[in-house]
């Protein structure tokens, strides 16, 4: 059955640290590859996507992600962190049909 | 701020009652999904629609029914609620054919007594 681990549950980070959530998903064929994120009291939104091409992909608030193949990992980084970044994100995978698969989450909370 | 709506927000009744939460979405589009998320776990998926008239069963087994008569309203309904039903229920809608990018509600946090 297809499954996305996320590694972190929890993460505490003090401000213009370095974020890294990391992100492994069970499927073997071509996949579709998303990060959503959950702000206190907000709705559930898309941060970023990967369907194809450049495997290193933008997404808002100078969140990436990178896609590696070889590794069935979808990692998502900031380079400096700030205190609004404090969310809950969800790493997806949509793999060869119609249902998403989202990982448990992982709580980012950062000190300001 | 995507357009998709739930009611009621918040709500708390007790074991048996008929309930119905509410999702409707003004994007236009095809696809919709209820979701039952708890605490620390996955979203997963109890139903979806490819559009009027389709609904599935997503991979949860769920004791809830949903409907879809109209493009733009997709309810979900509870018969007779258990206090094994108390999560919170988010609605999702996407587009035909947009690589699944799903919009999403604000969810229904329900608890039975």
């Amino acid at each position: 059955a297809q499954s996305v681990s996320q590694h972190n549950h929890h993460v505490i980070l003090s401000e213009a640290a370095s974020l890294e959530l990391g992100c492994n998903y069970s499927y073997g064929g071509t996949v579709n590859l998303f990060w959503y994120v959950q702000y206190p009291g907000q709705h559930l939104q898309l941060l970023l996507k990967y369907f194809s091409g450049d495997p290193l992909v933008k997404g808002i608030k100078g969140f990436e992600a990178e896609f590696i193949k070889s590794k069935f990992s979808f990692n998502l980084r900031k380079p400096s962190v700030q205190w609004s970044d404090t969310a809950e994100y969800f790493c997806a995978v949509e793999a060869g049909g119609f249902k998403t698969i989202f990982g448990a989450g992982t709580r980012l909370f950062v000190k300001a | 701020e995507a357009d998709i709506y739930q009611t009621p927000r918040y709500l708390v009744i007790g074991t048996g009652k008929k309930i119905t939460l509410e999702c409707s979405q003004t994007m236009g589009h095809d696809k919709m999904y209820w979701y039952q998320q708890d605490p620390g776990m996955e979203l997963h998926l109890i139903h979806y629609s490819y559009g009027v008239n389709s609904t599935e069963k997503g991979d949860l087994s769920s004791e809830s029914t949903v409907s879809r008569i109209r493009t733009e309203h997709f309810p979900l309904t509870l018969e007779s609620a258990r206090p094994s039903h108390t999560s919170q229920y988010l609605c999702a809608s996407s587009r035909r054919g947009d690589y699944n990018e799903q919009f999403f509600g604000p969810g229904t946090r329900l608890t039975v007594l």
